[in-house]
């Protein structure tokens, strides 16, 4: 059973960069499925960040392309989003999920950890 | 970007009653190639990450209750409880991944009346 863990600091200060990894278990972060970060504002809803495929071909939401990064590390079986330019707007718990069976749709999550922007 | 509706934002039902949550997709979910809707359902209980319920539109994850079941097809979704236990208090939330970004709809709470 495959176990996903974030990982990263919970304070970025404004115009900073967030940078968290997953670290993935009971499974290789080399096979065919897509990776993906999603994010939750306090009390709101979710909203899906984008996602990598083993091969590292990338797909990021438009609202927020120019500022991510996600990136996998096959040698330590994790992957990770950068996001720069960190305003008080992405202040959110920020999940890493995979998909069920190479199809999109998401079986596997993580915990989740909460990042917080502030000076 | 597909924009994905749920109706509506927060329901309460009766112990054992049916509960129906809506969600429609600015433009169809449903892919001619294979007749399958890319539209799931998830689940989200306090402090906890989602859970993925039903996929396919209608396709109930495993170890799902069979009381949770989802229909429709091309821009109208339906997910019915059909007999509401106390343990299904949570937000619901419906997800199309037929294309990218993969949006979600803004969720519906669900509570005990």
């Amino acid at each position: 059973q495959v176990q996903l863990q974030e990982s990263g600091p919970g304070l970025v200060k404004p115009s900073g960069t967030l940078s968290l990894t997953c670290a993935v278990s009971g499974g290789s972060i080399s096979s065919s499925y897509w990776w993906t970060w999603v994010r939750q504002p306090p009390g709101k809803g979710l909203e899906w960040i984008g996602e990598i495929y083993h091969s590292g071909f990338t797909n990021y939401n438009p609202s927020l392309k120019s500022r991510i990064t996600i990136s996998v590390d096959k040698s330590k079986n994790q992957f990770s989003l950068k996001l720069s330019s960190v305003t008080a707007a992405d202040t959110a718990v920020y999940y890493c999920a995979r998909d069920a069976s190479g199809t999109y749709f998401l079986g596997y999550w993580g915990q989740g950890t909460l990042v917080t922007v502030s000076s | 970007d597909i924009v994905m509706t749920q109706s509506p934002d927060s329901l309460a039902v009766s112990l054992g009653e049916r509960a129906t949550i809506n969600c429609k997709s600015s433009q169809s979910v449903l892919y001619s190639s294979n007749n399958l809707n890319y539209l799931a359902w998830y689940q989200q209980k306090p402090g906890r990450p989602p859970k993925l319920l039903i996929y396919w539109a209608s396709t109930r994850e495993s170890g799902v209750p069979d009381r949770f079941s989802g229909s429709g097809s091309g821009t109208d979704f339906t997910l019915t409880i059909s007999s509401l236990q106390a343990e299904d208090v949570a937000v619901y939330y419906c997800q199309q991944y037929y294309s990218t970004p993969r949006t979600f709809g803004q969720g519906t709470k669900l509570e005990i009346k």
